[in-house]
Formats: structure tokens, sequence, C-alpha cells
């Protein structure tokens, strides 16, 4: 286990659903991401958070809405999605972001829309 | 534009051989180079981070060497096992509080 747990492991929700995905970090870290990662394409960026605050919003949709309530647990909403939402989404941590650190990943959300 | 690209795209091999995947960027400037091995339906791995300064550094049967002059990265698997099946992606973080850089991968396949 690489200490940053995600939940739910997989999704399925209609485009009219409202659902969330949960991220929880017990490393001590500050920095938290959410990538989504779709097949053969790389990584995507959607939101950086450092201590707390938004520092990054990759031009993500606003049927995506993260939140942070603390250093150690990042959430991200999700409503009104299209099908081709549909994708692993991964969330991250690191001690800062900027940092010669590492990056530890959880084990991801599959999430389907139907 | 700053980008990773990685080759082969999908590689096969026979349980025991070794082989090297390649990552090439145009990442600048330059801070960091790692390896992750990501399993299928599973978040990353990390496997190892390399600074400007680092020519090589290994993890197990894993090693990694840098060429920051030509900006080429190389992933070299020994004695493979089953276990090696996965992706493997090479991430460049630039210099500064600047997001990674992912390349798409390379799927290798490990085969009996």
């Amino acid at each position: 286990e690489t200490g940053v747990t995600q939940t739910p492991r997989h999704l399925v929700m209609g485009m009219t659903n409202k659902k969330s995905l949960k991220c929880e970090q017990h490393l001590g870290h500050n920095a938290m991401y959410w990538y989504k990662q779709s097949a053969k394409k790389p990584l995507e960026l959607m939101f950086v958070y450092n201590f707390k605050e938004q520092t990054e919003n990759n031009s993500v949709p606003s049927r995506f809405s993260p939140e942070c309530p603390n250093s150690s647990h990042l959430f991200l909403h999700l409503h009104t999605l299209q099908p081709e939402d549909s994708a692993l989404y991964l969330c991250a941590s690191s001690q800062r972001t900027g940092d010669v650190t590492e990056a530890f990943f959880g084990q991801g959300t599959r999430l389907t829309v139907v | 534009k700053n980008q990773v690209e990685q080759s082969p795209q999908s590689l096969i091999i026979l349980e025991g051989k070794n082989c090297t995947l390649q990552c090439n960027y145009t990442v600048s400037p330059f801070s960091n180079l790692r390896w992750y091995k990501q399993d299928t339906g599973r978040g990353p791995v990390s496997l190892t981070i390399m600074t400007f300064s680092e020519n090589t550094k290994s993890n197990g049967r894993y090693t990694a060497t840098l060429d920051a002059d030509t900006k080429q990265s190389s992933l070299h698997i020994t004695a493979s096992q089953l276990s090696d099946s996965a992706s493997y992606i090479c991430v460049v973080q630039p210099l500064g509080n600047t997001p990674l850089v992912f390349g798409k991968g390379t799927r290798l396949s490990v085969i009996a």
C-alpha cells in the first residue's frame, strides 16, 4: 500500500447522478492531486491542492468539483457527467508541490458513466 | 511544449529475458525524471527518481539511466518475471512549481 487510499474503487453512474470520489492520505503530505487516466493517453492533471489551497485547475469542466477540507483528505464531486468522462481517476500526494520528492498514488477509482 | 515520448508502445518478452524501455523528453528547465510501474487497474508506483546530476539509479532488477544532455532516459529490467507485466511510465518534473509531465507509458508483457 502506498499510504494513499481512494474510495470507491469502482463506480458506475448515470449522466444525471451526483456522486463523490474520496481520497485520504496518511503520509503527512501537504500537496494532493487529482489525475484522470484515459486509455492510451498520458495522465492528465486536473487539480492541485497545496496546504489545502487550490493552486491548479487545469481547465477542468465545472461538472467536476474538488474539495479539500484538510491536508489529509481530498474529494472530487461529480455531477451531470458525460460518457467521455469514463476513466480511471487517480489521487496522489506529495510533501509539497515543486519539490523533488516522491508522489504517491492511490489505487484509483474506475468510473463508468452510462 | 513540454513533452515526454516513450518507446516502444508495447513489448512482449519471455520470462527470464532482459529488456530496455526508452524515454525522450523535451521538458525544460529540467528538475528530475521518474519511472513508475502501473499494474492494470491500479495506481502508479514509483521505481526511481533521478536528478540532473545522476546518471544511473537501481532498484532491485530495475536500473534507470539518464543522459541530461541528450534528454534521454532508459529503464532496464534484468531477468524479467511474470510480475513485471505492467505499464511503465516515464515522468519528468520541470524546475519550479510546475506540474509533472507524463509519458503515455510502455505496456510490457512477460510470458512464460
